[in-house]
Order: structure tokens, then C-alpha cells, then sequence
């Protein structure tokens, strides 16, 4: 079945590390999405990439990173320098056509990000 | 900012009855969409409206658009069990949606 798949489903930081989480789709979607959510609150925009090899900014991108090497694959790094990263991390991602606002997203199950 | 913004909060409500929830939003939008979350899980898209339509049906769901108020509402008829979940609305600009902070509705037995 086609899909996202985040991985891990919860992840434990100490202060000062970085970790990865990572997002694959087999949808052939060209768009992906990487969304911060927090406890009651709705969904904030960290990073997106469109294209292989190219990403953009979202609202919240400071002590963060991504790469797009592969079309399927869009991984997230929390750098140590994201001095309150304990969240719930949302991977979507869309066909380019027109962006998710005309298609709607597909979204990953999450990860759960505690720092310890 | 083309925040959605959800009404109510929270919503409990007996099942089999009707759950309704607004969504309203600030500047003009191409379409507003509305999507369900699961307690720990990703969000699910349920139904996309377009800005030139004024009413959309999906199986219990009925969407309503009213550009002129700048609003919408979501409908969910003969409630069951596993509607119980958070339901957000969303709107942007083309290539980024904007998420409200979402409905917590929950279903009472």
C-alpha cells in the first residue's frame, strides 16, 4: 500500500544532541512537508521541499534541518541549537500540481520527540 | 495570517447525534480543507471545498462554505464512536496550508 512511514515513533534526546528523524513515501508525491505540533495546539510549518535537491523555510526553521537527495526520502534533524524540541513531528506530503492546498495532504503516523 | 481558527474548542456529544464545527479564517482563500487526528496519530484528510462551491457531501460529512463571512462549517451526521478524534480546518497560500489549532469533539456512549 502506498504511504508514509516515519520512523522511530518515539525518539529520546539528551541536551546537545542531534538526532534525525526520518520520512519515506512511495506515493511518487514530488512534495513533502515537515509540521511541529504541540499539545492543544495546531499544526506549524518547519520545512518543505518541492523538488529533489531543493527546500525551503517554513514559520519555525531555526534548530532545524533537512535534506532531498531522494524524491522518497526527506529526513529532519533537531540540532542541539532547538532549545525546546520535545514535540509531535508530522511528515506529509502532496502531489505538485497545484500544492496541497488543491490535493490535500497525506500524512505519516508522527514521531514523538522527548528530551531527557 | 490566514489562520483557520476552530469553534468550539471541544465538543462532547451523545452518539448518534449531529456534531457540528465552524472554522473561520481571515483573508480570501482558492479552497479550505478539513482534516481528522487520531489521539497520537498523523492527521487524515477528510474533504477539500473549493472558494467557488458552496456545499460538499462525503458519505456523514457535510461541508459548508460561505466566502462572504469568511467561514465554514464541518457536519458529521449520526455520530459514532470512532468519531471521536480532533478535526482541524485548513487554508494558505498554494504551496503551504495553514492549520487552525483543531475541534477536540468527543462521542459519549
Amino acid at each position: 500500500d502506498g504511504g508514509i512511514t516515519q520512523s522511530p515513533k518515539y525518539l529520546f534526546r539528551k541536551e546537545g544532541q542531534n538526532v534525525t528523524l526520518s520520512c519515506e513515501q512511495n506515493l511518487n508525491h514530488d512534495a513533502m512537508y515537515w509540521y511541529r505540533q504541540d499539545p492543544g495546539q495546531g499544526l506549524r510549518l518547519i520545512y518543505y521541499s518541492q523538488i529533489v535537491n531543493d527546500f525551503q523555510k517554513g514559520d519555525i526553521a531555526e534548530g532545524y534541518s533537512v535534506s532531498r537527495e531522494k524524491k522518497e526520502s526527506f529526513p529532519l534533524t533537531v540540532t542541539s541549537a532547538q532549545k525546546n524540541p520535545t514535540a509531535f513531528y508530522l511528515c506529509a506530503s502532496t502531489s505538485q500540481g497545484g500544492g496541497p492546498l488543491n490535493y490535500g495532504y497525506t500524512f505519516g503516523s508522527g514521531t514523538r520527540l522527548t528530551v531527557v | 495570517s490566514q489562520q483557520g481558527e476552530e469553534d468550539p474548542q471541544a465538543l462532547s456529544i451523545q452518539e448518534g447525534e449531529n456534531a457540528t464545527m465552524n472554522c473561520s479564517y481571515k483573508t480570501s482563500i482558492n479552497n479550505l480543507q478539513w482534516y481528522r487526528q487520531n489521539s497520537g496519530r498523523g492527521l487524515v484528510h477528510l474533504i477539500l471545498i473549493r472558494s467557488n462551491e458552496r456545499e460538499k457531501h462525503s458519505g456523514r460529512l457535510r461541508v459548508t462554505l460561505d466566502t462572504s463571512k469568511k467561514s465554514s462549517s464541518l457536519l458529521i451526521t449520526a455520530s459514532r464512536a470512532a468519531d471521536t478524534a480532533s478535526y482541524f480546518c485548513a487554508t494558505g497560500l498554494p504551496n503551504k496550508i495553514i492549520f487552525g489549532k483543531g475541534t477536540r469533539l468527543h462521542i459519549l456512549p
